[in-house]
């Protein structure tokens, strides 16, 4: 099976700028994970998607973060505007109810500068 | 390219016998190993992870896990389970040299029943 895409693969902004990152997870997972890891630290979990609906968004930083699953599949993560501390690697996962565990994508490398 | 395989999706144990998660890595240059767990609704956690040194890398909980260079191995082993140990356990490798982003396993389900 095909696994699940992320772009871009990196990423260099300035703070205060914005930046939006795109997941297409594998084909008929219905939980989309989102999660941030800061080098050195183990990945956070920013949000979770079942179909389009949130299931936990509850360590997004609502205030500069968003994310959408507009159609139940792909999904795009916002930081407006970036801070120096967004600077991590951002996986994206999925699952089914199939199968147990997770598929995570490559990620993408934000830097901040 | 480097890659991970962690060839159980469930592992099964009673309590007090000792666990093994297994975990296979490809890279092309010097591996960082990483043990991460998941406990329901909850997100990743970290376990313990390999960057030099010992071979066997003590970590959180009573984990451990053993760098084997030779078996391209980095197996997560506990003495005595606990039904608490009950979780989703995920491996990750990245190339020292290379560009921060980690490769995680797709998870082993571990099960202690009591």
């Amino acid at each position: 099976e095909a696994g699940v895409a992320q772009s871009p693969r990196y990423k260099i902004i300035e703070k205060r700028q914005s930046v939006a990152f795109w997941c297409n997870p594998i084909s008929g997972h219905a939980t989309l994970y989102w999660y941030q890891q800061i080098l050195g630290q183990g990945p956070k979990l920013l949000i979770q998607f079942q179909n389009n609906g949130v299931v936990d968004d509850s360590q997004l930083p609502k205030d500069r973060f968003s994310a959408e699953r507009l159609k139940g599949v792909d999904s795009t993560l916002k930081i407006q505007p970036a801070k120096l501390e967004d600077s991590a690697v951002y996986l994206c996962a999925s699952s089914s109810a199939r199968r147990v565990g997770y598929t995570f994508g490559s990620g993408t490398r934000l830097t901040v500068v | 390219a480097q890659s991970v395989a962690q060839p159980e999706d469930q592992v099964n144990v009673a309590e007090g016998n000792p666990l093994t998660v297994k975990c296979t890595y490809s890279v092309s240059g010097n591996p960082y190993l990483f043990w991460y767990v998941q406990y329901p609704n909850r997100g990743l956690q970290f376990l313990l992870k390999y960057i030099t040194g010992d071979n066997l890398v003590k970590g959180s909980y009573g984990f451990e896990a053993e760098f084997n260079k030779s078996q391209t191995s980095f197996h997560l082993k506990k003495p005595s389970a606990l039904v608490s140990d009950s979780a989703l356990y995920f491996c990750a490798v990245r190339d020292a040299g290379g560009s921060y982003i980690p490769t995680f396993g797709r998870g082993t389900s571990l099960i202690v029943h009591p």
